[in-house]
């Protein structure tokens, strides 16, 4: 059973508005969310990080929030650039030092021009 | 500069026919990963190692093996393929960031078809 989730398999933005990609989780227990991108015939690289002790880490052009009571996450992309259409992961982590981070299936982020 | 190679990057073998998918790291890292990504059910872990002849089972095991000799290796061994293990698979590699959080490091990917 998926405990990440990732309902929207694909997304389109035009060039410079906001891309939000959302991600819902069903364990309680992880502490930490990450998310990663992908291009294709790469591997996934990291994007950026939340701890469970806080509701927004931002840097950059790229903002994660965490609701804990709705078990939600998002990603926000400020301003969207064609450069970020990627697949975009997003993986749950129990604690520091889990053996095991656990993923959504992706969503397809394509920015138009 | 800091990543991890895996080799073959493409393969098309046969059922039955052992094959062997290299992984190497060159930042040093404890723990080392291997990963499936299939459509529909995203990134699942198949064997993780701890450190050097520490390794465990992770969510998708079954018909697989892994050794870990050496701290920057970390071969993946299919004994005797099948097409159900046709895939793409990922070898990463973790630390742990400032924050706290598990970090993996990511091969480019081995695409892996079994006929």
């Amino acid at each position: 059973d998926q405990q990440v989730k990732q309902n929207s398999p694909s997304l389109s933005v035009q060039e410079g508005r906001i891309s939000i990609l959302n991600c819902d989780y069903t364990n309680s227990m992880f502490d930490y969310f990450l998310w990663y991108k992908k291009y294709p015939a790469e591997g996934p690289t990291f994007l950026i990080s939340i701890s469970s002790i806080k509701d927004k880490n931002e840097d950059g052009r790229f903002t994660v929030f965490l609701n804990k009571s709705a078990k939600h996450l998002s990603l926000h992309i400020v301003p969207s650039q064609p450069g970020d259409s990627a697949v975009y992961f997003c993986a749950a982590s129990p604690q520091t030092g889990a053996n095991n981070l656990f993923f959504g299936t992706g969503t397809r982020l394509t920015v138009i021009p | 500069e800091a990543q991890v190679t895996q080799n073959p990057r493409y393969l098309i073998t046969v059922t039955g026919k052992k094959l062997t998918v290299t992984c190497s790291q060159n930042m040093n890292h404890e723990y080392m990963s291997w990963y499936r990504q299939d459509p529909g059910l995203g990134l699942r872990q198949i064997y993780y190692s701890m450190n050097v002849e520490v390794t465990d089972k992770g969510d998708v095991p079954e018909g697989y093996k892994v050794s870990r000799k050496e701290k920057r290796n970390f071969p993946l061994i299919l004994e005797s393929p099948s097409p159900n293990q046709t895939s793409l698979y990922f070898c990463a590699s973790k630390r742990i960031s400032s924050s706290g959080a598990n970090v993996l490091t990511f091969g480019a990917g081995s695409r892996l078809t079994v006929l």
